[in-house]
């Protein structure tokens, strides 16, 4: 039972370089989530969907963007890389929006980003 | 200004010991609130939650207390084991924040056998 699985695991760029973080999940969500962690200040919510085909900003979407076309699939994109971007992404899915009793979310293992 | 604050950002028990760790919030609108157990190269997993209507909630050896007038949630792991060594998050949702979940920094526990 996969899960939500997220590629790639480490990455290293330069700044100015792009990339595409990769999520899927096998749950049948409707909702999925990116947040990204950073030392002290917790999980802070990027970009979501609610469905496929939808997409909306969270707490802190500057220099992101993302794409939901498949329900199982949600792609993070940076298209101009930052050193404040530097940080660990998490990708997450819920049955129901988040914050609602019994919708826990369920995260993957993360992807670790270096922007030098 | 962050909503959510989790003041003690590292913690170190005892095996068999009383873990208690704690969060803090400043929005009155906030009724849910939650942990998450997070060990490293692990996404976080979702552990217990409360609604604003109750004041504890129990499962297992997890307890959260939570006190709407301090604006203060706690969780007790009783008895500790090693295997509860993780960072756990708080989070809060409800209010001018809808359903989306505002998480503390964090508090990394360490039992210590």
């Amino acid at each position: 039972n996969a899960g939500v699985t997220q590629t790639p695991k480490f990455r290293v760029l330069k700044t100015g370089q792009s990339m595409t973080l990769l999520c899927a999940q096998d749950m049948n969500h409707e909702y999925m989530y990116w947040y990204r962690q950073d030392p002290g200040m917790g999980l802070r919510l990027i970009h979501y969907s609610v469905g496929e085909g939808t997409t909306a900003k969270g707490e802190v979407p500057d220099g992101y963007n993302v794409s939901r076309l498949k329900k199982q699939n949600f792609l993070l994109g940076l298209e101009s890389a930052a050193p404040s971007q530097t940080s660990v992404y998490f990708c997450a899915s819920s049955y129901r929006i988040q914050g609602l009793r019994n919708s826990p979310l369920h995260f993957g293992n993360g992807t670790r980003l270096t922007v030098t | 200004d962050q909503q959510v604050k989790q003041n003690s950002p590292s913690l170190s028990v005892q095996e068999g010991r009383i873990s208690i760790l704690n969060c803090d919030y400043t929005n009155s609108m906030f009724d849910y609130f939650l942990w998450y157990k997070k060990y490293p190269a692990e996404g976080p997993t979702f552990l217990i939650s409360i609604s604003s209507i109750k004041d504890k909630n129990e499962d297992g050896r997890f307890t959260v207390f939570l006190n709407k007038s301090a604006k203060h949630l706690s969780l007790h792991i009783v008895p500790s084991q090693p295997g509860d060594s993780a960072v756990y998050f708080c989070a809060a949702s409800g209010g001018n924040a809808g359903n989306m979940l505002t998480f503390g920094g964090g508090t990394r526990l360490m039992v210590k056998p």
